[in-house]
């Protein structure tokens, strides 16, 4: 089993919809939980970045951990045609720099 | 300003042969990552510098592969005896290094095919 579980979708939503991301992990050790947009063929993008559980708004996105259940979710308002990519969350703990990803939903917005 | 850049975008290369990826960090980023991207997976880690020392290198597969960072700036990842499971986006990341909630910031990627 994977330590951090993504449904790699493809999800489509047409224009304007509420988008919901989520991801589960198993290592309650986890402190840092960030989201990455990754367009087709660029580099992964950081989108927000959380430390331990509580709910961060910016603009369209909002990002909501809850260690308890280890699960954490992006929200996504008025989606954008803009908006399609790979959604990737990414968490690490105190003490050790590397990232562990999920493997990445999907996201296509329709016109 | 620049960010990471990551050279060749893409490398064709022979099962066996040797290769090496390059990385240029944002100036003045005193850490610096190396993660693959296998078809459909999210990044893996391979290896962290800070400065010129490789202050972890749990990722890295195999003694295969082998990255160096000499100057503390830019760093090169090398693959010798590749295999077709090598096959993968090389992923590099560079950050301020001041601190565990820095953010990574990505460059694009080298787009490596063993045949």
């Amino acid at each position: 089993q994977k330590e951090v579980e993504q449904d790699p979708g493809p999800l489509s939503v047409p224009e304007g919809a509420i988008v919901s991301l989520n991801c589960t992990y198993s290592n309650s050790a986890f402190q840092y939980f960030m989201w990455y947009r990754q367009y087709s063929r660029k580099g992964p993008e950081l989108l927000m970045y959380t430390y331990s559980s509580g709910n961060k708004e910016d603009g369209r996105f909002t990002a909501q951990v809850d260690k308890s259940s280890k699960y954490i979710s992006l929200f996504i308002r008025d989606s954008q045609p803009s908006d399609s990519a790979t959604y990737l969350c990414a968490m690490s703990f105190g003490g050790r720099r590397a990232l562990t990803f999920g493997s990445g939903t999907r996201l296509q917005v329709q016109p | 300003g620049a960010g990471v850049s990551q050279t060749p975008s893409n490398k064709v290369t022979e099962k066996g042969k040797y290769v090496e990826l390059r990385c240029d960090p944002i100036s003045g980023h005193t850490a610096l990552y190396w993660y693959r991207q296998s078809l459909g997976q999210g990044p893996e880690f391979l290896i962290y510098f800070q400065g010129t020392g490789a202050a972890d290198d749990s990722g890295l597969p195999n003694d295969r592969f082998f990255a160096v960072r000499p100057e503390g700036s830019v760093s090169t990842l090398k693959i010798q005896r590749t295999e077709r499971g090598d096959s993968a986006v090389y992923l590099c990341a560079s950050s301020l290094g001041g601190g565990k909630a820095d953010t990574q910031y990505f460059g694009p990627g080298t787009r490596l095919t063993v045949l």
